[in-house]
């Protein structure tokens, strides 16, 4: 079975500063997708980034990137000029395409609590 | 806003009763997701809707049960409440089976007392 992993339970950084946010997963599918949602105190679920284990690029979204490193099943989330909007819990995902068993869930780790200082 | 809608977004009830949850999922979704966020804990997946047949089943006890309309709205009900089962009710809905994302609704927060 999938797991995934969030080393990491809290952390706060300075605004404007970056930090990145460990994803560790567990996984003999050699096709997948990799998701980071963030959930703010309002605690709606967000989508902040998608990356399909195919792709060698790793996917970007304005101040969001990630470092996907397939062989060593690693999916680490950068945010750049952190601002204090970004304070949020960030939750990683799991998720493998069709398959005979049809289960189609997201498999999500513990989640990290991050916090930006003014 | 991502465009999937959950009533009501607050709903206080006593243990024993039955409450029903409601999410529209985005124009053109055809799968529906629930999930289950206990307070400080992460999100459990419950049950998938795909075009209304269920495809999917989690961690959903036999108390609860779930329905896609026609109209690909779903309903989650929940009865013989328990206060272990106060928690954050989270609808998502994909345009496909499994591989697209799915973008969440607001959530309900169910108080049981």
């Amino acid at each position: 079975a999938q797991t995934v992993t969030q080393s990491q339970p809290e952390m706060s950084v300075q605004e404007a500063e970056t930090v990145t946010l460990s994803c560790t997963y567990d996984t003999s599918e050699s096709n997948y997708y990799l998701f980071w949602y963030k959930q703010p105190p309002s605690r709606q679920m967000i989508l902040v980034i998608r990356q399909e284990a195919y792709k060698q690029q790793n996917a970007t979204e304005n101040r969001f990137s990630v470092n996907f490193q397939k062989a060593a099943k690693s999916f680490s989330l950068k945010i750049s000029d952190s601002q204090l909007g970004d304070t949020a819990m960030y939750f990683c995902a799991f998720m493998k395409p069709d398959s005979m068993d049809s289960n189609y869930q997201l498999i999500w780790g513990a989640g990290t609590k991050l916090i930006i200082k003014p | 806003d991502s465009g999937v809608t959950q009533t009501p977004k607050h709903l206080i009830t006593a243990t024993g009763q039955r409450v029903t949850l409601r999410c529209s999922p985005r124009s053109g979704d055809l799968s529906v997701y629930w999930y289950q966020q206990s307070l400080d804990q992460g999100l459990q997946f419950l049950i998938q809707y795909y075009n209304g047949e269920e495809r999917a089943k989690g961690n959903i006890l036999e108390r609860f049960s779930a329905q896609q309309f026609p109209d690909l709205h779903s309903e989650l009900n929940l009865s013989s409440l328990e206060l272990g089962d106060s928690a954050l009710y989270f609808c998502a809905s994909s345009n496909r089976q499994s591989t697209d994302t799915q973008y969440f609704g607001p959530g309900t927060r169910l108080t049981v007392l």
